[in-house]
């Protein structure tokens, strides 16, 4: 693994059916974000964890769960999908909250 | 909650010609940052700033704290070059201090 990675690459869901996406970083970085891109609106920032076995809540947290267990994996869970999570879905990693993101390239998920 | 705005929306130019993409914030930062995506999606950070000019190649970045605004110069421009880049503005500590504009789609003709 070379910096981050995320899975799946695209990914089509019925509504009402959970889904998970995964994050996973191999440059040791304490922070992690979930960041969502919609047309028109930029991203905007879905959870974030500042280091592992702590999360918080960003700007659109609202049907979105994650987890950090350890210091590579951020997994972003959608409990009941609805179509207004259509979207595209970005992770990244900092050294430290104020340090430059690194992104992975991107989830393209679809919910019918 | 910073506000971000940046400008042009989208911008065509023909290779050779030098580019610059504005981004203005409505409240003290501590730092700018400036994203480049590229067609295929990929998000690749440029510079982060907090004062004065950065450069690296063709690019060139530069931020004045007193007019709350920052630019992003392209020299000798190249189809490749041809990407949305995006701004975003660190106004608090903590990992939800970044607030992104909606990114200036470039294209750059041959």
């Amino acid at each position: 693994i070379a910096g981050i990675t995320q899975a799946p690459t695209s990914q089509i869901l019925a509504a009402g059916r959970r889904m998970t996406l995964r994050c996973t970083q191999d440059m040791r970085h304490n922070a992690m974000y979930w960041y969502r891109q919609d047309l028109g609106l930029g991203l905007r920032l879905i959870h974030y964890s500042n280091t592992a076995g702590t999360t918080g809540k960003g700007e659109v947290p609202d049907g979105y769960s994650v987890s950090r267990a350890n210091t590579d994996d951020f997994p972003l869970t959608l409990a009941s999908a609805v179509p207004s999570q259509t979207s595209v879905y970005f992770c990244a990693s900092s050294a430290g909250e104020e340090n430059e993101q690194f992104f992975g390239p991107g989830t393209r998920l679809t919910v019918l | 909650k910073n506000e971000v705005e940046q400008s042009p929306q989208n911008l065509t130019a023909q290779e050779g010609e030098f580019i610059t993409i504005n981004c203005s914030y409505s409240v003290g930062i501590s730092a700018l940052h400036w994203l480049q995506q590229h067609p295929g999606g990929g998000i690749v950070s440029l510079f982060m700033l907090s004062s004065g000019k950065k450069k690296h190649g063709r690019l060139i970045a530069t931020i004045n704290i007193q007019e709350k605004h920052s630019s992003l110069h392209i020299t000798a421009s190249h189809p490749r070059d041809s990407a949305v880049y995006i701004c975003a503005a660190r106004s608090g500590g903590g990992a939800d201090g970044l607030t992104f504009g909606k990114g200036t789609h470039l294209i750059i003709q041959p």
